[in-house]
């Protein structure tokens, strides 16, 4: 039973496009998050949500929208898809909002091309 | 605010060698510390993590890492290498108080080679 699940794994995609990310966890976790992988493997938070409530949001171009529709469920919906968004998206989620204390579960990426 | 580095971007062993992997961390909090492991084209997978208990921490596949407060240090160690160790690691950095929304911050990252 995997625990954070994302899917698509791979997507590949032409610039200008609209694409999702979905991610669920089946932990009982309240509170996920967005990571974004660059192409020199530099990891850096975009959003998080506890309980379908905004709780961070980093310095993330708007066209990157996320969606929370129930606490187990954390989508990520990019606009207008530009080369540069080509990266390695992680979903991960914790117990709570206090994650250094509780520890974090990632998924296994999703690989999104854009060209 | 918190900031990791990790003092080297490629280490190379030979099999059954030490392994050690160097990373200081900046925290204005009380900070909780990991080291993540990720294989080619694959996840990330938690190796260990210190959160204010024991400063010596034992994780996976005989990893172990010490935190070092007085050197802002947590370095990650093996006694003996092998070539399935082979793959890109990264300290992490947090705020280890509760009832706080906290934020992962990532080193930069460290390639392990094995070699025979």
């Amino acid at each position: 039973d995997t625990a954070v699940s994302q899917t698509p794994k791979y997507l590949v995609t032409q610039m200008g496009n609209d694409k999702s990310i979905k991610c669920e966890q089946n932990l009982g976790h309240d509170t996920m998050y967005w990571y974004k992988q660059d192409s020199k493997k530099f990891l850096k938070i975009m959003f998080s949500y506890n309980n379908k409530e905004l709780i961070i949001n980093e310095t993330v171009p708007n066209r990157f929208s996320p969606k929370s529709p129930d606490k187990a469920h954390l989508n990520l919906h990019i606009n207008s898809l530009e080369l540069g968004d080509s990266a390695v998206y992680f979903c991960a989620s914790s117990q709570a909002v206090s994650g250094g204390y509780y520890g974090y579960t990632f998924g296994s990426g999703t690989r999104l091309t854009v060209v | 605010a918190q900031s990791v580095t990790q003092l080297d971007s490629h280490v190379s062993v030979s099999e059954g060698t030490p392994v050690l992997l160097r990373c200081n961390y900046s925290s204005s909090y009380s900070p909780s510390l990991f080291w993540y492991v990720q294989h080619p084209n694959k996840g990330l997978q938690l190796l260990l993590k210190y959160t204010s208990a024991a400063t010596l921490v034992k994780g996976i596949n005989g990893f172990e890492a010490e935190f070092k407060k007085s050197e802002t240090s947590f370095h990650l160690t093996k006694p003996s290498a092998h070539m399935s160790d082979a793959a890109e690691y990264f300290c992490v950095v947090t705020r280890s108080d509760t009832g706080t929304a906290s934020k992962l911050t990532f080193g930069t990252g460290t390639r392990l080679q094995v070699t025979l």
